[in-house]
């Protein structure tokens, strides 16, 4: 089946660097890629969404130049988040449209921790 | 805009009962509804789609309906193990020209042996 593949799992950061998350469709090539935020005990929240070779949209209240998204290729999408707060701990994920089947292809997802 | 609501935060059930989840759609019919199993500290997992036009569908021992009278979808568990123990989200798309999945809080499912 489709796989996503999300680096790191976890990240302690300091406050104030920049993070760099990674997603990568192993076995397909996605067109579209989706960033998640989701914080204890809530649902996934829709950040963004990311296609190949144009500039991510996102959502509304999405700073979008604290959260940099690159779809440079069909099968990379990254997230960056500068100058990290303690507020932007939360584990975020990944998803994939395109994949084989009717679902989308989540990523494991990365924890963020931020000092 | 569309909002999806899982109002059970928490259903505890006993080893092979049926376990029965309600999700509902606020606004439009949406043309699929999709159902994900989450486990903690993971990413979603892909379980049932469901289309507009479709009543049910089943897939091993989960089965799925889908109520557009009454904006519903329900999701069942027979035969319930405790590896079944996992908080269960449905899913629609954004718009109705979207392409984005938005999500319901979830339904957090225990079953005890």
């Amino acid at each position: 089946g489709a796989v996503v593949s999300q680096h790191p799992s976890w990240v302690i950061c300091k406050s104030g660097t920049s993070v760099k998350i990674e997603c990568r469709s192993l076995d397909f090539q996605a067109t579209t890629m989706f960033w998640y935020r989701q914080f204890p005990k809530q649902s996934l929240m829709l950040m963004a969404t990311s296609n190949e070779g144009s500039k991510a949209t996102y959502e509304q209240g999405v700073e979008k130049d604290k959260f940099l998204i690159n779809h440079a290729s069909l099968t990379l999408s990254t997230l960056t988040v500068t100058s990290a707060h303690p507020e932007d701990s939360s584990f975020y994920i990944c998803s994939a449209s395109g994949g084989p089947g009717d679902g989308y292809t989540f990523g494991s997802g990365t924890r963020l921790t931020v000092v | 805009s569309q909002k999806i609501e899982q109002n059970s935060e928490a259903l505890n059930i006993q080893e092979g009962k049926t376990a029965t989840l309600t999700c509902n759609y606020t606004n439009y019919s949406p043309a699929y509804l999709q159902w994900y199993r989450q486990d903690p500290g993971r990413g979603p997992v892909f379980l049932l789609l469901i289309r507009e036009n479709e009543k049910e569908k089943r897939k091993e021992r989960l089965k799925v309906t889908f109520d557009t009278t009454l904006k519903q979808s329900l999701f069942h568990i027979t035969a319930s193990q405790p590896a079944d123990s996992a908080t269960y989200l449905c899913a629609c798309l954004e718009g109705e020209a979207g392409t984005a999945l938005i999500f319901g809080k979830g339904t957090t499912l225990s079953v005890s042996s």
